[in-house]
Parts: structure tokens; C-alpha cells; sequence
């Protein structure tokens, strides 16, 4: 089976940090991704890990651990345009064009002034 | 980076009606799109995964003559809800990947708002 597990909201303050967690347990792994999707709106893109380890893209940044099946995404100096819902997905089986992403059920992120 | 677009982006139709929702890669030829369904607060529910010129392939739970996919062209996919009911009224996106695309790219249309009264 899969399942992909996220805060369901969380609440910070503009110019903060804020660290979103993502597990996940899944039959494979072919890499996990980090999407932000404002309310009504599609999911966009922001990050995505296969490797162990942190990739950094400006403010954003993402973790991933393998063997814990862990994942974060850190958002820093937060603005009040973070606000959204932050979505964890993983692409569990390789080599394959056809493979969707499962999505966790999202993180509803609140910046306040 | 790569488009797609949805048609329409809202409607609201009868109990009983149908709907077709159209899902275009505008700047690219989606060999491979993913239907997903997301209702209030939910996360993203997929549905089905459709190939070019090949059936549909339908998540359990998801009724194939319900949900009818058709994706006809490399740059075209459409959802048609049949015989509508006021549970199906979600939020519907499709996803497209390309030929040439990285592991990563996977690129979601803005979604239609579907409303069943």
C-alpha cells in the first residue's frame, strides 16, 4: 500500500521559518516531490528529491532521508503569499512514463502578520 | 516551461446531465495524462492515467463508464462525467507529462470547478 502522511495545518509568522514534514511508506521510490497549490488553484511545482540529502532554491529548500522515509520542506522569510496548502508527493515505481505522483493530503500553511 | 489548459474552468450542470471536460498541452505532446479529482480541503485523488491513442487506466473505485477518458491526440484529453450527481461536484485537474520530459516534470493544468445541482 501507499501512504503519504503531512500536518494538516500549521500556522506561522511573516519572516519566520517554517519546516513541513512529509513521511511517506510506499512499495518503491522514484523520487518525491514538493508542490504548492493556493486555494482553487493547480498545484505548482517546487522542488523535488531522490537522493538523500537537502537541495536549496532560494527561500525554499527540501530534505530528503530514504532509510527513514522522511521528508521536509522549509520555507524561510516567510511572506504572506506563502500562504497555501504545501503538498508531499512520491513517485513510487521507476523507469516509467506512466507512473503518476500520490499525494499526501496537504499542509494548509497560515503566515500571520 | 510547458502549458496545459483546462475547458472549462467552471460549470455548474443539472443532476442527470453530462460534462465534458477538456484537458490541452498547449506547447508540448503529452504522450501520458493523469486525471486527478480534489474535493473541498482533500488532498489530490487520481483517477485515471491515460496514453495517447490507448485505453484509459482507472484507480480502484473509479467507475470507467462514469468517468469516460478519451485521449484521442498527443496535445488533447477529455473527461466526460455521465449522468452527473451532486457527489461528483469536485474539483477536477489534469496533469501531462511529455516525450521529452525529466523525471520531475509533470505539469497540472489550472482545474475545473464542477457544480452538480
Amino acid at each position: 500500500g501507499q501512504n503519504i502522511d503531512q500536518p494538516t495545518e500549521m500556522t506561522a509568522t511573516e519572516g519566520a521559518i517554517v519546516q513541513i514534514n512529509c513521511t511517506y511508506q510506499t512499495s518503491g521510490f522514484n523520487g518525491l516531490f514538493w508542490y504548492q497549490q493556493h486555494a482553487g488553484e493547480a498545484p505548482t511545482f517546487l522542488s523535488y528529491n531522490v537522493l538523500d540529502g537537502l537541495e536549496e532554491k532560494g527561500r525554499f529548500s527540501s530534505f530528503l532521508s530514504r532509510s527513514k522515509g522522511y521528508s521536509y520542506l522549509l520555507l524561510k522569510e516567510l511572506q504572506m503569499k506563502d500562504s497555501a496548502s504545501y503538498l508531499c508527493a512520491v513517485r513510487d515505481e521507476e523507469n516509467s512514463g506512466n507512473t503518476p505522483l500520490v499525494f499526501g493530503k496537504g499542509t494548509r500553511l497560515s503566515v500571520i502578520a | 516551461g510547458a502549458v496545459v489548459s483546462q475547458h472549462p474552468s467552471r460549470v455548474i450542470c443539472k443532476s442527470g446531465t453530462s460534462v465534458k471536460i477538456e484537458c490541452r498541452s498547449l506547447d508540448f505532446q503529452a504522450t501520458t495524462m493523469f486525471w486527478y479529482r480534489q474535493f473541498p480541503k482533500q488532498s489530490l485523488m487520481l483517477m485515471a492515467t491515460s496514453n495517447e491513442g490507448s485505453k484509459a487506466t482507472y484507480e480502484q473505485g473509479v467507475e470507467k463508464d462514469k468517468f469516460l477518458i478519451n485521449h484521442a491526440s498527443l496535445t488533447l484529453s477529455t473527461l466526460t462525467v455521465t449522468s452527473a450527481h451532486p457527489e461528483d461536484s469536485s474539483f477536477y485537474i489534469c496533469s501531462a507529462r511529455g516525450t521529452s520530459s525529466t523525471i520531475y516534470e509533470q505539469y497540472f493544468g489550472p482545474g475545473t470547478r464542477l457544480t452538480v445541482t
